[in-house]
């Protein structure tokens, strides 16, 4: 089993209308955080939440955390053609050193 | 803004030849990574860096990979015997020590293709 597992691994949506994403991990977690990554290209920071926090929001981004689910999502409202991008949850685990374990991905597509 | 550079963007070898992945991390960063990722697949943790030396590694980095801060600027990798299944999209990273510098930046990625 996987430290992170998203789903879907994949979506499509209408432009306008809300992405959501969840991640699951299986360990305690210092903190959790979201990457976007665009085909072939470096993954960028979006997101992090700690895990003393439940919800957090950036912009358009809403995230929540559920430590006792071990679970977390991500919001996207409003969606747009540019949002088009593989997403991953990464975790910083508790005592884990500073590495971040990422998750499996969610493949977001926004159509026009 | 600040930016982790990676050259080259593309590496093209021959099974058993040395390859020697190069990064510029961000300058006042302290914290050092290496991650690569396969086709369609997750992004793996190979190692971090911290202080001139290996703060972590994961099964993946064997004895046929190192890493080296030769000056104050660059980050390598060296894979010293690729194989086949080292092709990957390999990524550096670099973060911060405060506690608000938790986030990786991430370099566009060398895409290492052993033929």
């Amino acid at each position: 089993s996987q430290q992170g597992e998203e789903d879907p691994q994949a979506l499509s949506i209408q432009e306008g209308e809300n992405a959501t994403m969840n991640c699951s991990y299986k360990t305690s977690i210092n903190n959790l955080q979201w990457y976007r990554q665009n085909s072939g290209r470096g993954l960028v920071h979006l997101i992090l939440i700690r895990s003393n926090e439940r919800e957090k929001h950036s912009g358009r981004l809403r995230v929540t955390l559920d430590t006792s689910k071990k679970s977390s999502s991500l919001l996207i409202t409003a969606s747009r053609a540019a949002d088009t991008a593989s997403y991953f949850c990464a975790t910083r685990l508790t005592g884990g050193g500073n590495k971040l374990t990422f998750g499996t991905g969610t493949q977001l597509k926004v159509e026009l | 803004e600040p930016e982790v550079t990676q050259t080259p963007s593309h590496q093209v070898t021959q099974m058993g030849q040395e390859v020697i992945l190069r990064c510029v991390p961000i300058s006042n960063h302290l914290y050092f990574y290496w991650y690569r990722q396969i086709l369609g697949q997750k992004v793996e943790f190979l190692v971090s860096f911290y202080n001139n030396e290996i703060s972590e590694k994961s099964e993946i980095f064997d004895d046929q990979f190192s890493v080296e801060r030769p000056d104050g600027s660059n980050f390598t990798l060296k894979i010293r015997s690729t194989k086949l299944e080292d092709s990957a999209m390999y990524f550096c990273a670099s973060s911060g020590i405060d506690r608000d510098d938790e986030k990786l930046f991430f370099g566009s990625g060398t895409q290492l293709s052993v033929l």
